[in-house]
């Protein structure tokens, strides 16, 4: 089943901060967040293996609650670069399972 | 330089006439595999192979069909293609190093079927 992404789109200023959040009615045991800039490829981020695990990517950090069945991505002071569309993907075995997407603009 | 190459980048065909798209990776990577991206729809698993001579079925793997014979190619084949397999296709390479996970995407074939 698709992890549920929110929220859909999101606009910001260079220098704002933002949530994405991505959660699962399944159990969620590894999390993986990527960015697909518009008519490229998506970008692999990072990847959440246990609960309560934070990583960092530039100023792009996540964090993953099993209990929860959620996971967060953070964009800290935003930059131009930062635009694009940002997905979780959640694994089950081996497949991976992708949510719809978030969008993100950033605007000078 | 890491690279996953796919061809062709873009390809205009007709119903029923198969086709093959290759997809080729220079990291010695063990899993690949094959996802399709619509508009709404996102990113979907079509077929994805944890090493040489093994793979699996994904999310979407009707009418689609994967073979894995070297670790470098993962083509995927469309025996008998229809509109509705009309979309982005994007292969992909993983592997796990120690604690580090590498993944890295081809560039994408735009596949149009009338």
């Amino acid at each position: 089943q698709q992890p549920v992404q929110s929220p859909q789109a999101v606009i910001l200023r260079e220098g704002e901060d933002a949530v994405i959040n991505c959660s699962s009615s399944k159990a969620l045991y590894s999390v993986h967040w990527y960015r697909q800039k518009h008519g490229e490829a998506p970008v692999f981020l990072m990847i959440l293996l246990k609960g309560g695990e934070q990583k960092g990517h530039d100023k792009i950090s996540a964090s993953f609650n099993e209990k929860k069945q959620q996971s967060s991505l953070y964009l800290t002071a935003s930059q131009l670069s930062y635009s694009g569309t940002y997905f979780c993907g959640t694994e089950e075995g081996n497949k991976l399972t992708f949510g719809g997407g978030t969008r993100v603009l950033v605007k000078p | 330089e890491a690279q996953v190459t796919q061809n062709p980048r873009y390809l205009i065909t007709v119903t029923g006439k198969k086709l093959t798209v290759t997809c080729s990776q220079n990291m010695n990577h063990e899993y690949m595999s094959w996802y399709r991206q619509d508009p709404g729809l996102g990113l979907r698993q079509i077929y994805y192979s944890m090493n040489v001579e093994v793979t699996d079925k994904g999310d979407v793997p009707e009418g689609y069909k994967v073979s894995r014979k070297e670790k470098r190619n993962f083509p995927l084949i469309l025996e008998s293609p229809s509109p509705n397999q009309t979309s982005l296709y994007f292969c992909a390479s993983t592997t796990w190093t120690g604690n580090s996970y590498e993944q890295y995407f081809g560039p994408g074939t735009r596949l149009t079927v009338t």
